[in-house]
């Protein structure tokens, strides 16, 4: 039962950096999400999609860029590392139901020094 | 917008207490209720989750019943033992826009002592 896979678990990154952070899920799930989570913050979405091909901007999508080539993956781009995209990423997936709750990877902890 | 205020924490109990975390919501229409557990080092965890008013979600000793009119889904449990330490998060679905997205609060931290 592998679930949702994200890698790699932790990450220090200098300043101007870039780096993907990869998802993929073996559950068939249509819908696969990107949130982040800061101190005392909770998550805030930053992408999303509802199927292979098709993305959409979350709460906190600036800096950020994702794709959806196939069903299994989204990864996360970051493409000029800023300090404050320190974070802990999660991603999640879920069914495509009405009631369906998501599930969740383990974490990216990125830092950005 | 959409938007849930759960007690701020740490909450610190001693093994075998009664538990309350205080989750309140606004939004439009008729969202789906959720509590999300996260132990130490791990991803988010459905604990459990109620779909419409006056419905009950219970797992693992914990219960939540959503209250609509007075905006409320409280997470409850009788007794709690050490293992329940974590971060609790209440959530609703957003399905505006057609897709469903969680709107989560802010955590509560709870740690339980033998």
């Amino acid at each position: 039962n592998a679930g949702v896979t994200q890698t790699p678990k932790f990450r220090i990154l200098k300043i101007g950096q870039s780096m993907t952070l990869q998802c993929t899920q073996d559950m068939n799930h249509n819908y696969m999400y990107w949130y982040r989570q800061d101190p005392g913050m909770g998550l805030k979405l930053i992408y999303y999609s509802v199927g292979a091909g098709i993305t959409d901007k979350g709460e906190v999508p600036n800096g950020y860029n994702v794709s959806r080539s196939t069903t299994e993956d989204f990864p996360l781009r970051l493409e000029l590392a800023a300090p404050s995209q320190t974070s802990v990423y999660f991603c999640a997936s879920r069914l495509e139901s009405p009631t369906g709750s998501q599930h969740f990877g383990d974490g990216t902890r990125l830092s950005i020094l | 917008g959409d938007s849930v205020t759960q007690m701020e924490g740490p909450v610190t109990l001693s093994e075998e207490a009664f538990l309350t975390i205080n989750c309140t919501y606004t939004a439009t229409g008729y969202p789906s209720l959720f509590w999300y557990v996260q132990y130490p080092g791990e991803g988010l965890q459905l604990l459990l989750k109620a779909t419409k008013a006056d419905d009950k979600g219970s797992n693992k000793g914990f219960e939540a019943t959503y209250r609509k009119e007075t905006t409320s889904f409280h997470l409850e449990k009788g007794s709690v033992q050490v293992s329940d330490s974590a971060v609790y998060f209440c959530a609703l679905s957003d399905q505006q826009g057609g897709s469903e997205k969680l709107v989560f609060g802010k955590g509560t931290k709870l740690t339980v002592n033998p």
